[in-house]
């Protein structure tokens, strides 16, 4: 495509639900990230993927929070029994190297509001 | 440990006023350094980067940036604001041989017509 995109862009989930969030990266691009945006902070990792294999998922918050790619294509960002401190911004991008660092395109991103 | 700092959480200017926002970053290793804008509702678009080689890089929009090593600094400049830069803008950093952007928590800017 000619872009990231994400979906679906808005969700409010309750207390306790499990929620699931969708990137589809840009045609051939290698490398896939998500980050977490909190309101009025800046975007923070959560996790990369390269190809089908996730090499860091350092920054995910808690085992709560779960990220797959299987086709090394689309991947899928699901946190479970979701708390009020998950309602951030979530922003996926994806970048054509295989992890040397160069610029990374993200996608519009999906807030998450759980009340 | 690495870190950004955006010292300007709300900056206001007058249509057609040049602007200046700061960036300073603490980084052991030569960095790699962009900045992104965001405005409402939208992703991270990239304004410019600096790999190495000329410490004044130039963007798009209209904007540039120059990478002071000795002060640590990556300001983003802009000789004459237009009302539609009005959006929030962050500062990453990251290394050679690494994937991941430390950013900074961003500056609001506000344009007045």
């Amino acid at each position: 495509g000619a872009g990231v995109s994400q979906s679906p862009r808005y969700k409010v989930a309750k207390r306790g639900q499990d929620v699931a969030l969708r990137c589809d990266p840009i045609s051939g691009h290698v490398s896939l990230f998500w980050y977490q945006q909190a309101l009025g902070q800046g975007p923070e990792f959560l996790t990369y993927f390269q190809n089908e294999a996730q090499l860091d998922k350092s920054g995910l918050p808690s085992d709560r929070f779960f990220a797959e790619r299987p086709e090394g294509s689309v991947s899928t960002l699901k946190i479970q029994r979701t708390q009020q401190e998950d309602s951030a911004v979530y922003l996926c991008a994806s970048s054509g190297s295989g992890g040397r660092l160069i610029e990374q395109y993200f996608g519009p991103g999906t807030r998450l509001t759980v009340t | 440990a690495q870190s950004v700092t955006q010292p300007d959480i709300h900056i206001t200017v007058s249509e057609g006023a040049s602007l200046e926002l700061r960036c300073n970053y603490s980084y052991g290793a030569t960095p790699y350094l962009f900045w992104y804008v965001q405005s409402p509702g939208q992703g991270l678009q990239l304004l410019l980067k600096y790999f190495s080689g000329d410490t004044l890089v130039q963007g798009i929009k209209g904007f540039e940036a120059e990478f002071k090593r000795s002060q640590s600094s990556f300001n983003l400049r802009k000789p004459s604001v237009h009302w539609s830069d009005a959006a929030e803008y962050f500062c990453a950093v990251g290394t050679s041989g690494t994937y991941k952007y430390i950013f900074g928590t961003g500056t609001r800017l506000k344009v007045l017509a």
